[in-house]
Formats: structure tokens, C-alpha cells, sequence
């Protein structure tokens, strides 16, 4: 199976900050990778698809990039509906698997 | 607009069998592949199972696998998941989801029904 990591593990930021989250796979994917935002009780809505395609409807804040093992998620400035856990997921090869999750919270 | 319905979680003992119903509203339900994934109590997400909209290709988590059966059924827009033999580890929120058409990333989940497995 393929392993993701994320990191960090959580982020303590402030409203207009601009936030980098990492994902590493354990293996090359080229650019089969989606982020997913999640807030408490909610399921997850995608965010990015093949790495760096922004999925409709997301604000134009949020931007993804990277190939291969190595991605990144950047949100340009974090407004207060953006305090959430984050998850990358790989697509390259079943089991789908996911990062253990970044959580963004209030500075 | 797209809908998901999830039913059928619950309490269940050990070893016990549940059925999970999915209602899928708003899309050609046919045209697409089909997913359950699931979210243990504070933990991250764990990709279950899915299905193609034809029903010819599915695949399960070895964690499922020979435990769970993912189905559907076109003509009613349903997708289901039996579960049986299950276990304390199998306790999760389980999402009803589909892939978009760019390929394994869900652009549609459904609210979860949570499955509890306990004695």
C-alpha cells in the first residue's frame, strides 16, 4: 500500500495568514493526488483534484502543487471558515489511502 | 443538486451482520463509480470499497475483504454494503461517496451513518 504522510500535524494560524501544508507519498504518484477540507461532524469536500486542479466552487485562496512523492496545499489567506482538518489523498493505486490529517486552528 | 442518503448504522454485537443503504439523488447514477469509506471515532479516513457503475469492477480494503459485499442497483439509484463478522475495529462513520469523473477522488459524500460494534 502506498503511505501518506502530512505535515504538520496541526497549524496555529491567524485570519489573513497564508498556511502551507505537505504531503509526502511512499512512492511516486505522479499527479494523482485530491485535498479534502473536513470541519467537526462534517464529511470531507474536495478541495483539489489531480494535484493542482482546483474543483469547482473553491475559492480561488486555496491551491495545490507537486508531483511524484511530494505535494503541497497553500491557502493564500485563511479566513475563519477555513479552520478545519485537512487530508490529502493518493489515487494512484487501490487502497485509495489517505494523510493522517493537518489540523489549521485559531491563533 | 446531488444527494447521498446513507441508512442502516447502528449498535451490533460482535460478529453480528449489518446492511448499509445509500439513496443517491440529482446525478445519472449509472454513469458513475460508487465508494463507501469510513471514519473511526477521531481517526482519519479509510477507503472501504467501491464499485463501477456497471457493476463489472469492485475492490475492497484488505481490512474488509471476504467480510463486506458492496452492491448496487441502477434502477433504484441504491448503493448498499453488507457487512458481516464484524468487529470492534469496523466501528466508524460510514460515508456513502462518488468518484468524480477525473478519476479516485470523491467529489460527492453523503452526511454518514455510524456503524457501532460492540458487546
Amino acid at each position: 500500500d502506498i503511505q501518506m504522510t502530512q505535515s504538520p500535524s496541526s497549524v496555529s494560524a491567524s485570519v489573513g495568514d497564508r498556511v502551507t501544508i505537505t504531503c509526502r507519498a511512499s512512492q511516486g504518484i505522479s499527479s494523482w493526488l485530491a485535498w479534502y477540507q473536513q470541519k467537526p461532524g462534517k464529511a470531507p469536500k474536495l478541495l483539489i483534484f489531480a494535484a493542482s486542479s482546483l474543483q469547482s466552487g473553491v475559492p480561488s485562496r486555496f491551491s495545490g502543487s507537486g508531483s511524484g512523492t511530494d505535494f503541497t496545499l497553500s491557502i493564500s489567506s485563511l479566513q475563519p471558515e477555513d479552520f478545519a482538518t485537512y487530508y490529502c489523498q493518493q489515487a494512484s493505486n487501490f487502497p485509495f489511502t489517505f494523510g493522517p490529517g493537518t489540523k489549521v486552528d485559531i491563533k | 443538486q446531488v444527494q447521498l442518503v446513507e441508512s442502516g448504522g447502528g449498535l451490533v454485537k460482535p460478529g453480528g451482520s449489518l446492511r448499509l443503504s445509500c439513496a443517491a439523488s440529482g446525478f445519472t447514477f449509472s454513469d458513475y463509480y460508487m465508494s463507501w469509506i469510513r471514519q473511526a471515532p477521531g481517526k482519519g479516513l479509510e477507503w472501504v470499497s467501491y464499485m463501477s457503475g456497471g457493476r463489472r469492477y469492485t475492490n475492497y480494503a484488505d481490512s474488509v475483504k471476504g467480510r463486506f459485499t458492496i452492491s448496487r442497483d441502477n434502477a433504484k439509484n441504491s448503493l448498499y454494503l453488507q457487512m458481516n463478522s464484524l468487529r470492534a475495529e469496523d466501528t466508524a462513520v460510514y460515508y456513502c461517496a462518488r468518484l468524480s469523473s477525473w478519476g479516485p477522488a470523491i467529489d460527492y459524500w453523503g452526511q454518514g451513518t455510524l456503524v457501532t460494534v460492540s458487546s
